[in-house]
């Protein structure tokens, strides 16, 4: 079956626009997690998605959002982008239970200028 | 708060050495799940293993084992025989039981295979 797949791969931004990834989970998985791996800090987790509703959330500003839609596909939102939003943003994706296994995809890489 | 360490940033070993990765990881919480996942310059995390914290019990598959022992709060990843392909980013983390799916992610440890 078709893995997670998220959308664009590589976006280079400015400073202070936004900016819109995407993500496609495996069919039938209804949870969507959201991370972020810089050489800094890490990976870190932005927030999680499970039937259109956030069920989790990290320690990040308000700046980054995200959504989830009817068909699990979520999307996440950065606004007023700073050049510390450099960084692999990747997605994960899970049947959603008690722990299943989470299954990521290759990242949008951000280059923020 | 919950936090995973892995001191060894970077370990480069020759094909066919037997490798481990350490991992330290500090919870509050009784029951909680421990993972290891692979990241190939793809970017990718490739799922390994999961461990929950009621079952002590090593694993072993094929050229891989861990060892989980909860007295030390550790659950190490060892390579046997390793090979070029191994060679990746490798991540130990932690979540509670929750059922919700959020990672505490390691800082990762590089292995380098050389032939």
């Amino acid at each position: 079956k078709a893995g997670v797949t998220q959308t664009p791969r590589y976006l280079i931004k400015t400073r202070g626009q936004q900016v819109t990834l995407s993500c496609s989970p495996i069919s039938g998985h209804r949870s969507v997690s959201w991370y972020q791996q810089t050489p800094g800090q890490g990976l870190q987790f932005l927030f999680e998605y499970f039937s259109e509703t956030q069920r989790n959330k990290g320690n990040f500003p308000g700046r980054f959002s995200g959504r989830q839609f009817s068909n699990s596909r979520s999307e996440m939102n950065v606004s007023t982008l700073e050049l510390g939003d450099s960084a692999l943003y990747l997605c994960a994706s899970s049947l959603g239970g008690e722990w299943t296994e989470a299954f990521f995809g290759q990242g949008t890489r951000l280059t923020v200028v | 708060a919950q936090k995973v360490t892995q001191a060894q940033t970077e370990i480069s070993v020759v094909e066919k050495e037997d490798v481990t990765l350490d991992c330290v990881y500090e919870t509050r919480d009784t029951t909680y799940y421990l993972f290891w996942y692979k990241q190939p310059p793809s970017g990718e995390l490739v799922f390994l293993i999961r461990r929950n914290s009621f079952d002590e019990q090593n694993e072993i598959s094929g050229r891989y084992s861990w060892n989980f022992q909860k007295s030390t709060s550790s659950f190490n990843f060892t390579i046997t025989a390793s090979q070029v392909v191994d060679s990746a980013v490798y991540f130990c983390a932690l979540s509670d039981w929750g059922g919700a799916q959020k990672l505490v992610f390691g800082q990762g440890t590089r292995l380098t295979i050389n032939p």
